[in-house]
Parts: C-alpha cells; sequence; structure tokens
C-alpha cells in the first residue's frame, strides 16, 4: 500500500511565486492535514478538512489556500510565496476521531 | 488550552543506556496521549497510545503510562540501539476535537 504520497518532494521558489502541494492517499480516509515542521517550533498545522468539499483552519493558515475535491486528493497552495514559507511540509491522513494519523514523508520548500 | 511540553533535546546516549524523555501535558477534559517519531528524512510514525488514565502503551520496546494526576506520559526504554536514533514527538488529542496537539519533540542521538 503506498499510504500518504506527497509531491514534489523538493521544490525552490522564489518569493512571489505561486506552487500547490498535492497529497494524495489510497485508505479511504475521511480526515487530511496539513503540517509545517520548523526548527525548535515541532509540527504546526495550517489547514485540515473532515470529508469531501470540507476544509477548516489550523494554527498557521495565513499565506496557504487547500482544496479537497476529491476524498483522496488534499491539496496546499502557496498564491505568493515569501522565505517565511520555507519548511518541510507534511500531508497527513486519518479515520473519524483522528486518533492515530498516517503520515506523508514529507515535501521540503525553500523561497529564495 | 491544550498544549505539550516536551523536554529540549538532543538526548545523547550510549548504545544499552536507560532513556526517558519527558512529556507533560494540559488539556480540556480526558486527552487520548500519542508518541510519535521521525527517522531522519521520514514523516512520522505513531509509535504508542494510551487512551485513558494509567493504560500503559508500549511498542519495540517502547512504553509510556498516562498518569492523570501529574498530567504526563513520559517515555521510556529499558536498553536503546543505534537505530532508535530519531526525533520523538508526544501529542494528545482533547476528547471530541478533531485535532492533534503536538510537542516540539525531542531528538534522540544513540551512538555506539
Amino acid at each position: 500500500n503506498a499510504g500518504v504520497t506527497q509531491t514534489p518532494k523538493f521544490r525552490v521558489l522564489k518569493t512571489g511565486q505561486s506552487m500547490t502541494l498535492l497529497c494524495a492517499q489510497d485508505m479511504n480516509h475521511e480526515y487530511m492535514y496539513w503540517y509545517r515542521q520548523d526548527p525548535g517550533m515541532g509540527l504546526r498545522l495550517i489547514h485540515y478538512s473532515v470529508g469531501e468539499g470540507t476544509t477548516a483552519k489550523g494554527e498557521v493558515p495565513d499565506g496557504y489556500n487547500v482544496s479537497r475535491l476529491k476524498k483522496q486528493n488534499f491539496l496546499l497552495g502557496l498564491e505568493s510565496a515569501a522565505p517565511s514559507q520555507t519548511s518541510v511540509y507534511f500531508c497527513a491522513s486519518s479515520l473519524p476521531g483522528a486518533n492515530v494519523l498516517t503520515f506523508g514523508a514529507g515535501s521540503r520548500l525553500t523561497v529564495l | 488550552g491544550n498544549s505539550v511540553t516536551q523536554m529540549e533535546g538532543p538526548v545523547t546516549l550510549s548504545e544499552e543506556a536507560f532513556l526517558t524523555i519527558n512529556c507533560t501535558y494540559t488539556a480540556t477534559g480526558y486527552p487520548s496521549l500519542f508518541w510519535y517519531v521521525q527517522y531522519p528524512g521520514e514523516g512520522l510514525q505513531l509509535l504508542l497510545k494510551a487512551t485513558k488514565a494509567d493504560d500503559k502503551g508500549s511498542n519495540k520496546g517502547f512504553e509510556a503510562t498516562y498518569r492523570k494526576e501529574t498530567t504526563s506520559f513520559h517515555l521510556e526504554k529499558g536498553s536503546v540501539q543505534v537505530s532508535d536514533s530519531a526525533v520523538y514527538f508526544c501529542a494528545l488529542i482533547p476528547r471530541g476535537f478533531q485535532k492533534l496537539v503536538f510537542g516540539t519533540g525531542t531528538r534522540l542521538l544513540v551512538s555506539p
């Protein structure tokens, strides 16, 4: 089983450019999440979704948008990238109740 | 609010040493508690969990006991191996909530 797949794994952007990170899961999970991981700050929740067509803000949503048009996919968009968005981004999914999350391998984004 | 506090790392040990990584929490109600592990270059994986007071979670030689009276969930292992070198995250999910709250992570380095 593939589990949770994130693309791309690495990306370098210039300030002001836009991009989309794709997360795909094949476990039929209802819930999906986007986190960012920064040194000394652990994982912080950006946005999450509890089902197809629904999204909600997490701790640090500013500068990001998300969409969940299909149950298996959760897209994270940066409309105008800033150096402060340099980070490692993790997607995760879970069954309802969010007790156990399955994580992707991460996407490293650098904004110059 | 809901929060998790972990000891700062890195924790540096020799192979076969005893490991303790401290974790304390603040939460509304009675949360479920988790330890996740992140090996180099990978996403997070669930290591163990406990869902009610006095429960002990265990996996791969690691253990943690849900202590309601001290609001703690310390991670222990009797004899660490080099392959245990990773970052360990304590996390909680309050009852009725949909989102995990993570600590900042503790890096463990085990030398031969």
